[in-house]
């Protein structure tokens, strides 16, 4: 089945203490990207990466990092949490190219207390 | 810049009524995709529909069509035939070769 899957799924932190969100897609897709969902604001791009080892700043990349060491995986690390990254994040993959939709984990919980 | 621009920021109609929920874009890009995407309460991201800059015909899938007028940038939802099921977020999105933007999102509710 063609999907991508992120984990965990939530995630209650304190401020300061790492973490990695992992997301990882089956789809041999060439683009994947990171947003965070906050109410009113919809979703905004933290990081995007058109391809292994290319990652790119999206609209919101402050407090964030990203990786593509392997064409499937994109995990996003938060280095030192605070409470306004608070958040639901979806990762994301598509083929490249402005005519390709997007398709979504199923989203992770952050809570940073 | 760009930015997607939702005005709806909720929405009734009754079942099997028609909707129409808007999006206006701006962009200086010449090549761009639009989207539609729903959010149950379930809470996970559908595809809904495509209309590409150059495309001259609307988009239709299903109950769903896209009413473009790119002169006007806008790009607006129709649902036909509206179902319970249809109670969601909706979101407009713009993409060009590499960024996705979103706009802030409708909230729908099919009345029965």
């Amino acid at each position: 089945e063609a999907q991508v899957t992120q984990n965990p799924r939530y995630l209650i932190t304190v401020t300061g203490k790492k973490l990695t969100v992992t997301c990882s897609q089956n789809m041999n897709h060439e683009y994947m990207s990171w947003y965070r969902q906050d109410p009113g604001l919809g979703l905004r791009q933290i990081y995007y990466s058109m391809n292994v080892e290319v990652t790119d700043k999206g609209d919101v990349p402050e407090g964030y990092k990203v990786s593509r060491k392997e064409k499937r995986n994109f995990p996003l690390i938060l280095e030192s949490p605070s409470p306004n990254q608070t958040s639901l994040y979806f990762c994301a993959s598509s083929l490249s190219g402005a005519t390709y939709e997007q398709y979504f984990g199923p989203g992770t919980r952050l809570t940073v207390t | 810049a760009q930015k997607i621009t939702q005005t709806q920021p909720g929405m009734f109609v009754q079942e099997k009524e028609a909707v129409t929920l808007d999006c206006t874009y701006d962009t200086s890009d010449p090549s761009y995709g639009l989207f539609w995407y729903k959010q149950p309460s379930s809470g996970e991201m559908i595809f809904l529909i495509y209309q590409g800059s150059y495309d001259q015909q609307n988009a239709t899938e299903g109950r769903y069509s896209l009413n473009f007028q790119k002169a006007r940038k806008s790009a607006n939802l129709v649902i036909s035939a509206s179902q319970l099921g249809d109670s969601a977020m909706y979101f407009c999105a713009m993409r060009g070769d590499d960024k996705v933007i979103f706009g802030p999102g409708t909230s729908l509710s099919v009345i029965p």
